[in-house]
């Protein structure tokens, strides 16, 4: 059963351009996170989506991000008009059910690089 | 707004040396975890504590919860270097899913 599948690992973008961050959640699970770590920082929580819902976006930047999870497919993190603040690591995770917080499971991460 | 606090922030310790890291939370919670992080990789699940007095010990690392004082702690005992890395608490206060809200992390220098 693999894990917490993000991609890619390592991305770099010239400020301006978008970056895609993909994340396939365990098998089994249908409930998304997203969370960024600054350098030197602890995880801050994102977003969180069920299939085809957005949950809570609380943690989002109200401009330039956006994420999804469709019915199909992997969930995406999308930053458009990236800028150097936006260098961090995005880490994914998944759980299996509502208030499963025990059965939360973290992604390797992706490490974004602006340029 | 939840807030949890970690400390020290920084911890150099030498071999065989016990040392306590501390992490206060701000609102009532009876579900704390602990991560560890190696530099460049992701969170590795250590512990999971859900009621008040919860105790868990796995090698030379053991974790509390007093959700009255909404203080857990992690217990180093006999330290090695393969300890070093970063350690993380984070709560849970289940309004939304199982979103966590972590500390800022002790970094943990291990020394021969």
């Amino acid at each position: 059963n693999a894990g917490v599948m993000q991609n890619p690992r390592h991305l770099v973008r010239r400020r301006g351009q978008e970056a895609r961050l993909r994340c396939s959640p365990m098998k089994g699970h249908s409930h998304v996170y997203w969370y960024r770590q600054l350098p030197e920082e602890g995880l801050k929580f994102m977003v969180y989506l069920q299939k085809e819902n957005i949950i809570d976006e609380s943690g989002m930047p109200k401009e330039r991000f956006s994420a999804e999870f469709p019915k199909e497919g992997p969930s995406i993190l999308r930053i458009q008009q990236v800028v150097r603040g936006d260098s961090a690591a995005y880490f994914c995770a998944s759980s299996p059910r509502l208030g499963g917080s025990e059965k939360l499971f973290f992604g390797s991460g992706t490490q974004l690089s602006v340029l | 707004e939840l807030k949890v606090e970690q400390n020290p922030l920084f911890l150099s310790m030498q071999e065989g040396k016990n040392y306590t890291i501390y992490c206060n939370y701000s609102t009532t919670s009876d579900r704390l975890y602990w991560y560890r992080q190696d530099p460049g990789k992701s969170l590795e699940s250590l512990f999971v504590l859900l009621s008040n007095g919860a105790v868990k010990q796995e090698g030379r690392l053991m974790a509390s919860l007093d959700t009255k004082a909404r203080l857990s702690t992690l217990h180093i005992t006999a330290a090695v270097h393969d300890l070093s890395a970063t350690y993380f608490c984070a709560v849970d206060i289940g309004t939304s899913g199982s979103r966590l809200t972590f500390g800022e992390g002790t970094q943990l220098t291990v020394n021969p």
